[in-house]
């Protein structure tokens, strides 16, 4: 079975230019997470999808970043415009629901952005 | 507001044992988690407790005590593989059901 998706894997950018990760979730996974992760620190949430809709969006940047999930299935976070600060890496992840005995959280790869 | 505490880094030998720590305040705890996250890798999940007690998995344990907001992971024979962060996550009901991590531990094996 396939696991959490993510592209691009690296991605390096000047600051003020805009970007964007996708993400595609386990098959059959009902919620999606965005997380942030700085050097040496666990990863923050940004935003939580219930299918396509963003239940929990309290620690998203809304002045520069956006989310979205059209279909419930794969989903898209941007940025725009980056700031240094943004440097960071991107994880995503999916589980079948919320409930305790659901919220295993199965995490991609990540996308490691770099703003110059 | 959460507060999730586990030490930075520590250093063990391999095939010894070694204990991460975990220590939290949070409201409306309903489980913890520990992954294990590889340089650059993906978290993977290695526990979860939601009852006080002891879970054991092979090489790996994990110690819950909800009246004293503590838990630990325990790694027996390290290995060399074994290298690598270790990360505590609460699981928060008020905060509907939101997975809250510490700062991570990274473990470094030594041969």
């Amino acid at each position: 079975e396939a696991g959490v998706v993510q592209s691009p894997r690296y991605k390096i950018i000047e600051k003020k230019q805009p970007v964007a990760f996708w993400c595609n979730p386990i098959s059959g996974h009902n919620t999606l997470y965005w997380y942030l992760q700085n050097l040496g620190q666990g990863p923050e949430l940004l935003i939580r999808y219930e299918n396509e809709e963003a239940v929990d969006d309290s620690q998203l940047p809304k002045d520069r970043f956006s989310a979205e999930r059209l279909k419930g299935v794969d989903s898209t976070l941007k940025i725009q415009p980056a700031e240094l600060g943004d440097s960071a890496v991107y994880l995503c992840a999916s589980s079948l629901g919320v409930g305790p005995s659901y919220n295993e959280q199965f995490f991609g790869p990540g996308t490691r952005l770099t703003v110059l | 507001g959460q507060n999730i505490d586990q030490p930075t880094e520590m250093t063990a030998t391999e095939g010894a044992i070694v204990q991460i720590n975990c220590t939290y305040q949070t409201s409306g705890f309903n489980g913890l988690f520990w992954y294990q996250q590889h340089a650059g890798e993906a978290p993977t999940f290695l526990s979860y407790n939601v009852l006080d007690g002891l879970e054991e998995k092979g090489r790996f344990s994990s110690f819950l005590s909800r009246s004293k907001g503590y838990s630990y992971l325990l790694l027996k024979e390290l290995q060399m593989k074994d290298s690598a962060s270790y990360l505590c996550a609460v699981l928060i009901k008020a905060a509907g059901n939101k997975l809250t991590f510490g700062g991570g531990t990274r473990v470094l094996v030594k041969p």
